[in-house]
Formats: C-alpha cells, sequence, structure tokens
C-alpha cells in the first residue's frame, strides 16, 4: 500500500538557520502531497500541498517542490522562527486510485531556540 | 467561520467499556473521515464518508469499531467493548467534494482507557 517516511526526529535549531525535514513517499498511483503542521496546544493545519510533478507548495515562508523522479517532497525554510516550533507532518492522498484518505508519515518534531 | 468541532475534548473511561465520539463539521462540507493518533505518530485513516454513505471503511481495526452519518452532517464513531490499546487521539476531518481539496481538521477527541 501506499506510504510516507519522513526524517526522523526530533529537530532542534537555532533562529534564523536553514531547515529541510525530508520527506519521502511509495505510492502505486499519481498522488497529491502535503504538509500538515500542529502547533503546541492546536489541530493539524495544512501548510502546503502539491497535486503534479514539479509544482512547487509555498506558504509562511516554507516551500516543498514535488518530485516524481525521486519520490520526494522535501520541507525548506530558508530562515526558521522561534514561533514555526511544531511538529510536520508529510502525507499523501492517491485520488488516481479512487483514494480520498491521507497517509500520513511519522512527523518530526521542531524546536527553535532564540 | 466555525471549523470542525469534536466534542468531547477528553474521554476517560474503563476497559470493557462503551464510547461515542462526535463530530460536527464545516457547514457545507459533504467529504468527513476519521483519523487516529497514537502518541508519537502520525495519524491513520480510519473511514471516510460522502454524504450519508461510508466510502471507505478499510481502516477500522476490527469490528468493535463503526462510525455513523445519518444526515450528511454530524458524525459519531462508536467504540464498543474498549481495551486499553484503542487510547489515542481520534481526529476528525471534513472537506469539499470537489477534488485536490484539503481536509481540514478539528482538535481531536483523546480517549483514554484505563
Amino acid at each position: 500500500g501506499d506510504s510516507v517516511t519522513q526524517m526522523e526526529g526530533p529537530v532542534t535549531l537555532s533562529e534564523e538557520a536553514f531547515l529541510t525535514i525530508n520527506c519521502t513517499y511509495t505510492a502505486t498511483g499519481y498522488p497529491s502531497l502535503f504538509w500538515y503542521v500542529q502547533y503546541p496546544g492546536e489541530g493539524l493545519q495544512l501548510l502546503l500541498k502539491a497535486t503534479k510533478a514539479d509544482d512547487k507548495g509555498s506558504n509562511k515562508g516554507f516551500e516543498a517542490t514535488y518530485r516524481k523522479e525521486t519520490t520526494s517532497f522535501h520541507l525548506e525554510k530558508g530562515s526558521v522562527q522561534v514561533s514555526d516550533s511544531a511538529v510536520y507532518f508529510c502525507a499523501l492522498s492517491d485520488l488516481s486510485q479512487g483514494a480520498q484518505k491521507l497517509v500520513f508519515g511519522q512527523g518530526t518534531r521542531l524546536t527553535i531556540n532564540p | 467561520g466555525a471549523g470542525v468541532s469534536q466534542t468531547p475534548s477528553n474521554k476517560v473511561t474503563e476497559k470493557g467499556k462503551y464510547v461515542e465520539l462526535r463530530c460536527d463539521p464545516i457547514s457545507g462540507h459533504t467529504a468527513l473521515y476519521w483519523y487516529r493518533q497514537s502518541l508519537g505518530q502520525g495519524p491513520e485513516f480510519l473511514i471516510y464518508f460522502q454524504g450519508t454513505g461510508a466510502a471507505d471503511d478499510s481502516g477500522l481495526p476490527n469490528d468493535r469499531f463503526f462510525a455513523v452519518r445519518p444526515e450528511g452532517s454530524v458524525s459519531t464513531l462508536k467504540i464498543q467493548r474498549t481495551e486499553r490499546g484503542d487510547s489515542a487521539v481520534y481526529l476528525c476531518a471534513s472537506s469539499p467534494k470537489r477534488r485536490h481539496q484539503p481536509q481540514h481538521f478539528g482538535d481531536g477527541t483523546r480517549l483514554s482507557i484505563l
């Protein structure tokens, strides 16, 4: 079945550092890809998405590019802030197979120190 | 506007008891999803409704779990003869019917089985 593998955490960085969180996937069809974020004490929120190869999703300074050749969707930010501390989840939805459900990675906890 | 609402936010009960968890989706969203999130893991799909019918219940772990959505809006997840392994955060999400629309998540119900 479909699956998502994320870079294991936790990840701790200093403010203004460059961030990469790796995400790779396996899918039988042609999935849409997502990054969701869970801030402390809050629910899951969509951060960004991409629906086809070479699409770049972006939001709040974060970016991720859908790479079909490497089956990857790595999350990047050029300069992180303390407020970016949260748990980040990579996910896919394989609509080409008729499935509306999201398949999530295990999550990566990010802590940014001032 | 109002987001996805889940009640109760916390539920503690004894092994063997019956529990009901409620989800009130965003108004106008025809698709509704239930997920289960164990500690330190990503959410795992349980069931998906399109309108009143369960379009995909492949994630329900066994026949102690079932869910209903009788009028196509509010949904209830029901767990019979609860076991300690059922302890988790149960998440509900909703989305419009159109393709590639993101799922909007509630804050979840934290279920603890003693």
